[in-house]
């Protein structure tokens, strides 16, 4: 069974550039996670969807960050423009059935850096 | 507010020897636990869970110990190998899943 795959590994980019990231989460799992895990500190969620619709996405800073998952598969997660603090690794992740007993599957991540 | 907490960021162990990882939470209402392990450049990987309704749960060299009255659960790893070393999360299933910081364990050989 293949995993969650997220593209691309790395990415460097200046301050108030955009940037977009790609995940395909594990075939048949409705709920995707993404995750923004800066240096140091655990996984912070960003945006949980349930097929194609948000669950939570309370932690988002929707002033710069948008994501959307479009016939509840692929997802992508964008920042416009970015600063200097949004450089972390950030994390997709796909369970078959939201967070009820049961674990989520994460991707190898995103690494950004932001200068 | 940070609900899931690892208090300890690192630990060394000698191989074959006992590794404890400890975590604790603050909201009594979850109900379902899990371990992960993260290797660097690589993203986490399930570990082990437990459920609010147990206290233990064993698989191979990994058992999770749950103390719901004071909101404690640690990892025992035994015996530690080298390829244990690895930074492991706690995380707690609410409506969504809460993360420790993670503790970085070494595994001397």
């Amino acid at each position: 069974e293949a995993g969650v795959a997220q593209s691309p590994r790395y990415k460097i980019i200046e301050k108030r550039q955009s940037v977009a990231f790609w995940c395909n989460p594990i075939s048949g799992h409705a709920t995707l996670y993404w995750y923004q895990q800066i240096l140091g500190q655990g996984p912070k969620l960003l945006i949980q969807f349930q097929n194609n619709g948000v669950v939570d996405d309370s932690q988002l800073p929707k002033d710069r960050f948008s994501a959307e998952r479009l016939k509840g598969v692929d997802s992508t997660l964008k920042i416009q423009p970015a600063k200097l603090e949004d450089s972390a690794v950030y994390l997709c992740a796909s369970s078959s059935r939201g967070t009820m007993n049961t674990e989520a599957f994460f991707g190898q991540g995103t690494r950004l850096t932001v200068v | 507010d940070q609900q899931v907490k690892q208090n300890s960021p690192s630990l060394s162990v000698q191989e074959g020897r006992i590794s404890i990882l400890n975590c604790d939470y603050t909201n009594s209402m979850f109900d379902y636990f899990l371990w992960y392990k993260k290797y660097p450049a690589e993203g986490p990987t399930f570990l082990i869970s437990i459920s609010s309704i147990k206290d233990k749960n064993e698989d191979g060299r990994f058992t999770v110990f749950l103390n719901k009255s004071a909101k404690h659960l640690s990892l025992h790893i035994v015996p530690s190998q080298p390829g244990d070393s690895a930074v492991y999360f706690c995380a707690a299933s609410g409506n969504q899943f809460y993360f420790g910081t993670g503790t970085s364990l070494t595994v001397i050989p």
